[in-house]
């Protein structure tokens, strides 16, 4: 079946520093690929997401890119900020049907 | 964007006794719901799928006699949690889909903490 394997976390950083968080996926057909963020203490939100091959999804300074050949949907964001500690979750969808997530992966951007 | 609220957002109850958990989409119409748990620290586990209606769909290992799940309308869903115990503490997300773009967005969850 469909599966998403993520970085295990926690991931720390500096404020300022650069972030990767990698994400590769299985998928029978054509997945629809997106990133959640959920704070501490509340509920799951989109991030962003990519419906075919070569699209970027991007947000808030994050970006990420449907790369079908490596099967990959890696988020990055340039200058993490102190606001941007939370959890990041992986996901696919394919033909309208359920969403698949990734483990989650935490992290931490230290002032 | 799409607005969903559940309620109760946080809940505690007596080992035995049944909660029911509510997730309404607020403007627009889901003619299908899911609803996810998820343990401290880690990623949602889908427990059903259910189709305005419709009797729902449970995942393998979920009990459909103890997460009862009722989708009566398209802007309502339910989901009761009868005779709970103390491993049944989680945090229980529900999940609608837009009928018209087969966008899903995600409730705020409720935290259920059985004592």
């Amino acid at each position: 079946g469909d599966s998403v394997t993520q970085m295990e976390g926690p991931v720390t950083l500096s404020e300022e520093a650069f972030l990767t968080i990698n994400c590769t996926y299985t998928a029978t057909g054509y997945p629809s690929l997106f990133w959640y963020v959920q704070y501490p203490g509340e509920g799951l939100q989109l991030l962003l997401k990519a419906t075919k091959a070569d699209d970027k999804g991007s947000n808030k300074g994050f970006e990420a890119t449907y790369r079908k050949e490596t099967t990959s949907f890696h988020l990055e964001k340039g200058s993490v900020q102190v606001s941007d500690s939370a959890v990041y979750f992986c996901a696919t969808k394919t033909g309208g049907f359920k969403t698949i997530f990734g483990a989650g992966t935490r992290l931490f951007v230290k002032a | 964007g799409a607005v969903v609220s559940q309620h109760p957002s946080w809940v505690i109850c007596k080992s035995g006794t049944s909660v029911k958990i509510e997730c309404r989409s607020l403007d627009f119409q889901a003619t299908t719901m899911f609803w996810y748990r998820q343990f401290p620290k880690q990623s949602l586990m889908l427990m059903a799928t259910s189709n305005e209606g419709s009797k729902a769909t449970y995942e393998q290992g979920v009990e459909k006699d103890k997460f009862l799940i009722n989708h009566a309308s398209l802007t309502l869903s339910t989901l009761t949690v009868t005779s709970a115990h103390p491993e049944d503490s989680s945090f229980y997300i529900c999940s609608p889909e837009d009928r018209e773009f087969y966008e899903q967005y995600f409730g705020p969850g409720t935290r259920l903490t059985v004592t």
